[in-house]
């Protein structure tokens, strides 16, 4: 059953506490990305990386970190310095389809910091 | 700066009508445009266009792309109460694959 996987689905953090959402895709797709959705606005890209070991910094890339050590997994690091975490993240993966990418998404995780 | 701009931002329609969402872009090194409904969870995919005038249909939902006006165009025709959602379209840039988000055009489809 290949997919995307975010966990937790909802997680709930103490301010100045950094906290890392797990994103897995068995979809052997090489690129994968985190975006962020606020309530009522669209999503912004947070970071991306197109192969292992190698990502770039999207549109709001301050106050987070990433790692792709393997092709599978693209964690997202929240760290304190981001000044308003509280926000729906979603992960996704790109595959080509001749002519361009589409972009799927997991079920995304809802970060509530208090 | 890219940009991406849906309207109207929401609607209310009555089952069985037709409704037609907007989406224009002003993207460098456009690829293609893509469209995702979203129901109070993960946006899921609907179509994916890059040719101009060649229209996508996926059952009741259609969408077409202008790249010399720079638009496309999401049409549903017979709503029911379950198109109901959040439609989001993106742009593609050809560097590094990264989607350019609309704000959405939230339909409400009443019974």
């Amino acid at each position: 059953d290949g997919g995307i996987t975010q966990s937790p689905k909802y997680l709930f953090r103490k301010e100045g506490q950094n906290v890392t959402l797990s994103c897995e895709q068995n979809l052997n797709h090489d690129a994968m990305y985190w975006y962020r959705q606020d309530p009522g606005q669209g999503l912004r890209l947070i970071y991306y990386s197109q192969i292992v070991n190698d990502f770039q910094k999207g549109d709001i890339a301050e106050g987070y970190s990433v790692s792709r050590e393997k092709k599978e997994s693209f964690p997202l690091t929240v760290t304190s310095a981001q000044k308003n975490p509280t926000a729906f993240y979603l992960c996704a993966s790109s595959v080509w389809k001749g002519s361009s990418y589409e972009q799927y998404f997991g079920p995304g995780t809802r970060l509530t910091v208090t | 700066e890219d940009k991406v701009v849906q309207s109207p931002l929401s609607l209310v329609v009555h089952e069985g009508d037709t409704v037609t969402l907007n989406c224009s872009y002003e993207v460098t090194n456009f690829r293609s445009l893509l469209w995702y409904k979203q129901e109070k969870k993960a946006p899921t995919f609907l179509f994916m266009l890059t040719s101009s005038g060649i229209e996508k249909k996926s059952g009741r939902l259609s969408s077409i792309l202008d790249k010399k006006e720079l638009f496309s165009i999401l049409n549903i025709t017979a709503t029911q109460t379950g198109d109901s959602a959040v439609y989001l379209c993106a742009a593609n840039k050809a560097a590094g694959n990264k989607l350019t988000f609309g704000g959405g055009t939230r339909v409400l489809v009443k019974p």
